[in-house]
């Protein structure tokens, strides 16, 4: 079993629809959780971290839960700008990050 | 602007030569870097992690000898790919932990290409 798992996708969506990710994670000793956007051919960058209570951040949502081992992001009202492929990113232990395969977005107009 | 700095961006080579990638801390020491490497359409996967005055850990399946990294001041690590073959062409990407706060810079990301 891999150590975190996407649904590669890829999601095509209309602007303004909403659409989830999820992603689950095999070490359950893991302890933060983070939510990367990688544009084509560029590095990762950070869109949030993901907080046990959930948080929000303008039109995404985080969501944690760790009985499950389960994360989710969701996003309101897509705009195309927002066509990127989205890593579930873990972190186990010491500095590590292990990332998922990413799930591939596309908003078409 | 960039806290962590990684040259060259784009780099082609022949086949059996080696190439060296920088990756640079800009804005504050770092005694772990860590160089992931991402084939098309697949996930990054942790290669190394590079420790100041050390001897860098290398992942599972990743040949030490063909992948060399020097970590021998506090902002600078070093990728060598050694003897560079078609199917290590990839994109090689680093990243920095900025300590106490938590918080993962990584630079800009070096695509290798061995014809």
């Amino acid at each position: 079993r891999k150590e975190v798992e996407q649904d590669p996708g890829p999601f095509n969506v209309p602007e303004g629809a909403t659409v989830a990710f999820n992603c689950t994670y095999s070490n359950s000793a893991s302890q933060s959780f983070f939510w990367y956007r990688q544009d084509c051919r560029k590095e990762p960058k950070l869109l949030m971290s993901v907080y046990s209570s959930g948080n929000e951040d303008g039109r995404f949502t985080a969501q944690l839960n760790r009985a499950s081992q389960y994360i989710s992001l969701l996003i309101r009202d897509s705009k195309l700008s927002d066509s990127a492929t989205y890593l579930c990113v873990v972190n186990p232990y010491t500095d590590k990050l292990i990332f998922g395969t990413g799930t591939r977005l596309q908003v078409f107009p | 602007g960039a806290v962590v700095s990684q040259h060259p961006s784009w780099v082609i080579c022949k086949s059996g030569t080696s190439v060296k990638i920088e990756c640079r801390s800009l804005d504050f020491q770092a005694t772990t870097m860590f160089w992931y490497r991402q084939f098309p359409k697949q996930s990054l996967m942790l290669m190394a992690t590079s420790n100041e005055g050390s001897k860098a850990t290398y992942e599972q399946g990743v040949e030490k000898d063909k992948f060399l990294i020097n970590h021998a001041s506090l902002t600078l690590s070093t990728l060598t790919v050694t003897s560079a073959h078609p199917e290590d062409s990839s994109f090689y990407i680093c990243s920095v932990v900025r300590s106490g706060r938590n918080t993962i810079y990584f630079g800009e990301g070096s695509w290798l290409t061995v014809v």
